[in-house]
């Protein structure tokens, strides 16, 4: 199985809901990331868990909340979303070969549509 | 910052046409990728080559590395109309193995 699940696909939202993204892989991946993509703009990293432990943030407002709950598991909480966040939510995860070895290749999922009105 | 740029931003060519697009970066990498994103879905990994490596072949892709100049190029020989999609070089960093950085992307049409 070479597959990242994320749902829901689609999210729409108000600025003063609570939702969550998930994504879930069964690849037996140790390293899982959240990016952020505009409209033709690349992916953004947002974090990393490697181990299932927080290894990077990319100075994320802390309006985003991650979660590593397993090892196949990672969600994205949502609170107080501003218009701008509204993107394309990406998850991918990768073999984790440890530091200072070559970055591995990342699957990703198909990604969640969000819409803060 | 290491961040790639891609040119041209974007291409469009005729079915069965050649198309090649440019990746240049700014610091020593271990790796470079590409990768494919049909439109709103997700990336989907095509090839890896490492900085000690100057040409690798997958199929229909060619992938050059050139580290004196810091630039990689994604050859697409004899395109079909599935190959419609933005395309993304991303490099791996000495430091820091789990983070990509991706280039701005080359959007490819393939007129049938």
């Amino acid at each position: 199985d070479t597959e990242v699940t994320q749902t829901p696909k689609h999210l729409v939202m108000g600025m003063t809901n609570k939702k969550s993204l998930k994504c879930e892989q069964h690849m037996g991946h140790r390293a899982m990331y959240w990016y952020k993509q505009k409209a033709k703009k690349p992916p953004e990293l947002m974090f990393v868990y490697s181990y299932e432990k927080l290894s990077i943030n990319e100075s994320v407002p802390s309006r985003f909340s991650p979660e590593c709950p397993n090892s196949s598991l990672l969600n994205l909480h949502l609170h107080a979303l501003q218009p701008e966040d509204s993107a394309l939510y990406l998850c991918a995860s990768s073999q984790d070969r440890g530091l200072r070895r070559a970055t591995d290749t990342q699957y990703f999922g198909p990604g969640t549509r969000l819409t803060v009105l | 910052s290491q961040q790639g740029e891609e040119d041209p931003q974007a291409l469009s060519i005729q079915e069965g046409e050649n198309a090649t697009m440019n990746c240049s970066y700014k610091t020593s990498i271990n790796n470079l990728q590409w990768y494919r994103q049909n439109s709103g879905r997700g990336l989907v990994h095509l090839i890896l080559i490492r900085s000690n490596e100057r040409e690798k072949h997958s199929g229909r892709l060619r992938v050059t590395l050139d580290t004196s100049k810091k630039s990689s190029s994604l050859l697409i020989t004899a395109s079909r109309a599935a190959d419609t999609a933005s395309y993304f070089c991303a490099t791996g960093g000495i430091q820091g193995a789990q983070k990509l950085v991706f280039g701005q992307g080359t959007r490819l049409t393939i007129n049938p």
